[in-house]
């Protein structure tokens, strides 16, 4: 069974600085996506950013990216030049491509960006 | 495109009362989740639909629990009857096919808070 751990339930940074939040995964699969999820207070679930464990390449939208380390099981996500509008929860996830459909979430990481 | 549309954001009802809930998905999408998410147990999967049909309801937690999606833009999730323990944020999400079979990115909606008192 596929599990997503962040051991981080909290974090904090000062605005226009970088944080990078952890995540780990474990499946023995080969083909899956990845993805970050931001939920903000408003509580609206919203998609950060997504990564195909078949591209080599780590995935970047804007201020966020992620290093996606698959042989160690890893994809951790580094916001740069934090700004308040992302204090918010953020969730890990994980989804096998071969059909089994189901979104795995991790337990969250609560980051607090601060002025 | 509206995204992913649920209805009520808010709901509070007492004991005993049934509670629908409402949720249209993006169209074109194939699948249709429904999740809970509480303090306790985070996000859970409750059941999903593959082109209007039930696929897997392991999820769902109990009996009184029930999801229906009669058209490809409507699905609706009941308790009947209600207990304070469902209190919960309950999410819709939906998802495009991939390559004809499997799903895809899933896109959340706003959630509806449900309070039973």
């Amino acid at each position: 069974a596929q599990t997503v751990t962040q051991s981080q339930p909290e974090m904090s940074v000062q605005e226009a600085e970088t944080v990078t939040l952890s995540c780990t995964y474990d499946t023995s699969e080969n083909n899956y996506y990845l993805f970050w999820y931001k939920q903000p207070p408003s509580r609206q679930m919203i998609l950060v950013i997504r990564q195909e464990a078949y591209k080599q390449q780590n995935a970047t939208e804007n201020r966020f990216s992620v290093n996606f380390q698959k042989a160690a099981k890893s994809f951790s996500l580094k916001i740069s030049d934090s700004q308040l509008g992302d204090t918010a929860m953020y969730f890990c996830a994980f989804l096998f491509s071969g059909g089994y459909n189901k979104l795995i979430f991790g337990a969250g990481t609560r980051l607090a960006v601060h002025p | 495109d509206a995204g992913v549309i649920q209805s009520p954001r808010h709901e509070v009802t007492e004991m005993g009362q049934e509670v629908t809930l409402r949720c249209k998905p993006i169209s074109g999408h194939d699948y249709l989740f429904w999740y809970r998410q509480t303090m306790m147990r985070g996000l859970e999967l409750l059941i999903y639909f593959n082109n209007n049909v039930p696929i897997d309801d392991s999820g769902m937690p109990e009996d009184r629990f029930s999801a229906k999606m009669p058209n490809a833009s409507f699905s609706t999730l009941k308790i009947q009857p209600s207990e304070p323990r469902d209190s919960a944020v309950y999410f819709c999400a939906s998802s495009p096919t991939l390559a004809g079979r499997y799903t895809d990115t899933q896109y959340f909606g706003p959630g509806t808070r449900l309070t039973v008192l």
